[in-house]
């Protein structure tokens, strides 16, 4: 059974900087491109960023680029995302997801960052 | 990376069959076969229904099916039950290697 936990959520300020973790379990990690979704309150899904099964290649959204940074450990079957230069409209529910069939087909429950100014 | 466009929201009675539209361009719904369709209930996480277009994950009711003709996709959920009463999300594949999701489409069960 899949399961994806997401942690590392907090309050912090304009400007800080953060880093989530998603913990993968029930499947093999390594074979699998990840993905990280975020939805801010009230708002719909927004698609942030995406890396390969071995981590050699990372896509991201125009909203993120430069200021997230997508990476994985396999050996510890963890995601990462890495936020820096934080604002305002970053405040969101974060998701990690597994990348199969062409889309994020499992997900976790979310974690939840909020920016301060 | 626009999002792709959806009704706000939608609505129909028990027993009734309702679809949502999902309208894109040549970059993305209309170049790939990989659109999906997420549900989200209040406060939980999302649930793909549908991927690559018309594709069901096991245990997702027949209820549920996808199409796509040229650069718009679409959800149709038939027999409404109250428990189909959530937001629901598109999501393509596009030529920049990216994913882009809908504005989402409340669905109201009357």
């Amino acid at each position: 059974q899949v399961q994806l936990v997401e942690s590392g959520g907090n309050l912090v300020q304009s400007g800080g900087s953060l880093r989530l973790s998603c913990a993968a379990s029930g499947f093999t990690f390594s074979r699998f491109g990840m993905h990280w979704v975020r939805q801010a309150p009230g708002k719909g899904l927004e698609w942030l960023a995406n890396i390969w099964h071995d981590g050699s290649n990372e896509k991201y959204a125009d909203s993120v680029k430069g200021r997230f940074t997508i990476s994985r450990d396999n050996s510890k079957n963890t995601l990462f995302l890495q936020m820096n230069s934080l604002r305002g409209e970053d405040t969101a529910v974060y998701y990690c997801a597994k990348g199969e069939n062409h889309c994020a087909y499992e997900w976790g429950q979310g974690t939840l960052v909020t920016v301060s100014s | 990376q626009s999002a792709l466009t959806q009704p706000a929201s939608v609505s129909g009675s028990p027993g009734q069959s309702i679809t949502i539209s999902c309208t894109g361009s040549s970059s993305d719904v209309g170049g790939y076969n990989y659109v999906s369709w997420y549900q989200q209930h209040s406060g939980k996480a999302p649930k793909v229904m549908i991927y690559e277009v018309s594709n069901r994950p096991s245990g997702v009711s027949n209820r549920f099916s996808g199409s796509k003709s040229g650069n718009t996709a679409s959800l149709t959920i038939s027999g409404l039950q109250a428990e189909d009463e959530a937001d629901y999300y598109c999501s393509s594949y596009t030529n920049s290697g990216t994913w882009v999701f809908g504005g989402g489409t409340k669905l109201t069960v009357l």
